[in-house]
């Protein structure tokens, strides 16, 4: 089992519905991060939780400690949010970062 | 250019050739990281670096080498490319105070 579980694996939806991706992870950590990636392009780092709710825009990250889960939200999803969208935790004490396999979303006009 | 920058961005190499993947980054940051992305796998580690003359292996580093003589260079070496290590290589570094990564934009390896 993998210590990061991104679901759904992919997510396609219609301009304008609000966007639910979620992550489970296995293990205690100091932060965990929601990234971004554009079709053949850079990575791009999005959000860095340790605790609560952060708000960028039309995207949410919320985190809860104690259940190990942590969702990213699009409100009002646009086409050019299209893109994989990537979790990754870091582990209590370690440098290094653990990612999930990656969402990836469509939003059709 | 300020920033984390990456060379070269497509390479196409034959089986057992030496390749190198060069990682530049301006800002200073002590940590650097490489990584490959390939597919149903996500981002694993190959090797990280905490300082100059610092390395460490990540989850996948067999078959490649690295090495840090200055803070703001991380190498990576293939020494005998192999068709397994076609993939997707990209670069991170961060500072030791934050746990933000930031990420270069990566170099398309193909091992014909």
């Amino acid at each position: 089992k993998n210590e990061v579980e991104q679901s759904p694996q992919n997510l396609t939806a219609q301009e304008g519905e609000f966007i639910t991706i979620n992550c489970s992870y296995s293990v205690g950590i100091s932060a965990l991060h929601w990234l971004q990636q554009h079709p053949g392009g850079g990575i791009v780092s999005l959000f860095m939780l340790s605790s609560g709710k952060k708000k960028h825009g039309r995207l949410i990250a919320t985190i809860n400690i104690q259940e190990k889960h942590s969702s990213l939200h699009i409100t009002a999803s646009h086409p050019r949010d299209s893109a994989v969208y990537i979790c990754a935790v870091q582990p209590f004490g370690n440098e290094k970062l653990t990612f999930g396999t990656g969402t990836r979303l469509t939003i059709i006009p | 250019d300020a920033g984390i920058t990456q060379s070269p961005r497509y390479k196409i190499t034959e089986t057992g050739r030496q390749v190198t993947l060069m990682c530049h980054q301006t800002w200073s940051h002590s940590y650097m990281f490489w990584y490959r992305q390939d597919l149903g796998h996500g981002l694993r580690l190959i090797y990280y670096s905490a300082a100059a003359d610092i390395t460490d292996k990540g989850e996948v580093p067999d078959g490649y080498v690295v090495s840090r003589s200055k803070t703001e260079n991380f190498p990576l070496t293939l020494e005998s490319a192999t068709r397994s290590q076609t993939s997707v290589y990209f670069c991170a570094s961060k500072t030791g105070s934050s746990y933000e990564q930031y990420f270069g934009p990566g170099t398309r390896l193909t091992v014909t």
